[in-house]
């Protein structure tokens, strides 16, 4: 079963511009989740999205957006980008049943110059 | 203040030592308390699963949870240089919004 993609893995921005970081879930996983991971603040939550619905949503700005398709896969978008979104984004995944276990990709790496 | 707080570290210990991680949450409506375990370059994978108050072993590693003093532990017996890592907890109501610690990262030095 494969795991959770995501893409791409590394991307090097300059401020103000924007990114679109992509995730494809396990194969049967309907909830994606995103996650912003930097050394001072940990692993922060941006939003949840299940059947192509935001269901949950963190204390983010509105320049932090998602959205799923009908096929699970997600994107998240960031726009007018500043130097501090410079972060691992991490997407997971989980099945239907809340167990506590999110399947985690490797992330995206983003660097903003 | 921070839903789940985590001493970052780092915590360094000698191989075969037991460590303690630990960590404290504000929302009395966490259900679900879990540690994830993250190697570098790598994302978090779900070590350990408890739900509501008490105790869970599996094998060198023991979860603990104290709902009334909203406390969250990780024991890790006889630990090995493999254990090096960043540890997660995290917390969620059961309305798939799964809590973040900040991590603390863990060094065992053979």
């Amino acid at each position: 079963k494969a795991g959770v993609t995501q893409t791409p893995r590394y991307l090097i921005k300059t401020r103000g511009q924007q990114v679109t970081l992509s995730c494809s879930p396990i194969s049967g996983h309907r909830s994606v989740s995103w996650y912003q991971q930097t050394p001072g603040q940990g692993l922060q939550f941006l939003f949840e999205y299940f059947s192509e619905t935001q269901r949950n949503k963190g204390n983010f700005p509105g320049r932090f957006s998602g959205r799923q398709f009908s096929n699970s896969r997600s994107e998240m978008n960031v726009s007018t980008l500043e130097l501090g979104d410079s972060a691992l984004y991490l997407c997971a995944s989980r099945g239907d049943r809340n167990t506590g276990e999110l399947f985690f990709g490797e992330g995206s790496r983003l660097t903003v110059l | 203040q921070k839903e789940v707080e985590q001493d970052p570290g780092p915590l360094s210990v000698p191989e075969g030592a037991i460590v303690s991680l630990n960590c404290t949450y504000s929302n009395s409506a966490f259900q679900y308390f879990m540690w994830y375990r993250q190697y570098s370059r790598k994302g978090p994978e779900l070590l350990m699963y408890t739900y509501s108050s008490g105790n869970k072993e599996d094998g060198r590693f023991t979860a603990q949870v104290d709902k009334s003093s909203k406390y969250i532990s990780l024991f890790i017996r006889d630990s090995q240089p493999s254990d090096s890592a960043t540890y997660l907890c995290a917390t969620d109501t059961g309305g798939f919004k799964t809590i973040f610690g900040a991590g603390t990262r863990l060094f065992v030095k053979a």
